[in-house]
Formats: structure tokens, sequence, C-alpha cells
């Protein structure tokens, strides 16, 4: 059974903390995502990854940073959280077409 | 990048009625047309996908169809069932050919009420 896993389900970070989200996947795929799901402006993506250490910006990539070290493992950095980055924060992988999610990550940002 | 539109943005049927979601892209390149499912408090899942050499794919109770020159693709849900409600995506690829990363409507949340 394929898995998607996100590190937390609810994170509370101050405004102006280093927020780490990690998401790790167990099927070998070579492409990972991060998506911002917010009401009403559906996923949007972050960041791409498509190899160990190679990454490509996406649609709102600002304020936010990458890191893929291990093939499975796919980090998504706020270098200094604001209140605009509350909201609902999916990873994803795929091998080719379908990409298979984790269940999210609720993040408020006081 | 491609620009996809999706409606409605909700969506209320009577269980056993049918269910119609439209999507519309920009990229005539486009060549893939997948539909996730998001349960509550849960991740997207996808549940049907066409490609664009075929108008029409059916599973069970769900389909899809294709209209290439109009540039626009549907999810029809037949004979809806409560465990149907959900938020439904669609989504187009990116930018024309590559299929990996994907574009997604805002989504559809449909509430079948028994």
């Amino acid at each position: 059974d394929v898995k998607v896993t996100q590190s937390s389900r609810y994170l509370v970070k101050r405004t102006g903390e280093k927020v780490f989200l990690e998401c790790v996947q167990d099927m070998d795929h070579e492409n990972m995502f991060w998506y911002r799901q917010d009401p009403g402006l559906g996923l949007r993506l972050i960041y791409f990854s498509y190899d160990v250490k190679m990454k490509e910006k996406g649609d709102i990539p600002e304020g936010y940073s990458v890191s893929r070290e291990k093939k499975e493992r796919f980090s998504l950095i706020l270098e200094s959280a604001s209140t605009n980055q509350t909201s609902m924060y999916l990873c994803a992988s795929s091998f080719h077409n379908e990409q298979f999610f984790g269940p999210g990550t609720r993040l408020t940002v006081l | 990048g491609e620009n996809v539109e999706q409606h409605p943005s909700t969506l209320s049927v009577q269980e056993g009625d049918s269910a119609v979601i439209k999507c519309t892209y920009s990229d005539s390149a486009s060549n893939y047309f997948p539909w996730y499912k998001q349960e509550l408090g849960k991740g997207p899942q996808l549940i049907i996908d066409i490609r664009s050499n075929v108008g029409e794919k059916k599973d069970q109770r769900i389909a899809v169809t294709l209209n290439k020159t109009a540039k626009h693709f549907s999810l029809h849900i037949t004979e809806t069932q409560p465990e149907d409600s959900a938020v439904y995506f669609c989504a187009a690829p990116y930018s024309g050919g590559s299929n990996y990363k994907l574009t997604f409507g805002k989504g559809t949340l449909l509430t079948v009420n028994p």
C-alpha cells in the first residue's frame, strides 16, 4: 500500500519562527511536490522536485524554500513564518502521472 | 502555464441523483486530465483520468468526458451516495507536454443529501 506521510497534522508557530515541514514517501518516486490549500483557491504548487537535490519553483515560492537530500524525503522550509502563511500544506509524490498525497499539515502562524 | 477553471464551487444533490462538475483549460497541447477526490481530513486521491485520444471514460458510477475542440472536460457521477460527499478537483498538465506537474482547479464541494 503506497504511503506519503507528513511529520505533523497540526502545527502552531509564532511569526518570525523558522518552520520545517517534512514529507516522506515509501514508493521510490522520483517526483515530489509541496502544495498549499486555501479555501476558494484550490491547490497551488509551491515547489516541485524531480530528483535528489533538484527543485523547481511552482506558482507561489515566495517565502518558502525546499530541501531534498534523499529520494524519499522532501522538506518545506518557511525561513521566517508570517501570518499569511497560515494554511493547509499538502505533500505529494509521483512516478509518472498519478500523484499520491499525504494527509496534510494544518499550519497556524500567530 | 495552464489555466484551469472549475464550476460549480459547491453542488448539493439528493441521494440517487446525478452530479456533474465541469472544467475548462487553456493550453491546447494538454493531453491528460485527472480528477481527484478529497474526503474530509485526507489528502486528494485520484479517482479517474482521461487522455486526449479518447472522448469518454467510465468506471462504475463515475465517468469523464472530454471535448478537445472546446477545451473542456467534465466529471459525471450517477446514482450518488452519501459517501460521494467530498471536494473534487480537476487538473491539467502544468504546461502543455509534461504531465508530471499539474495545475488544479479551485475545487467543487459536493454534498449528497440522504
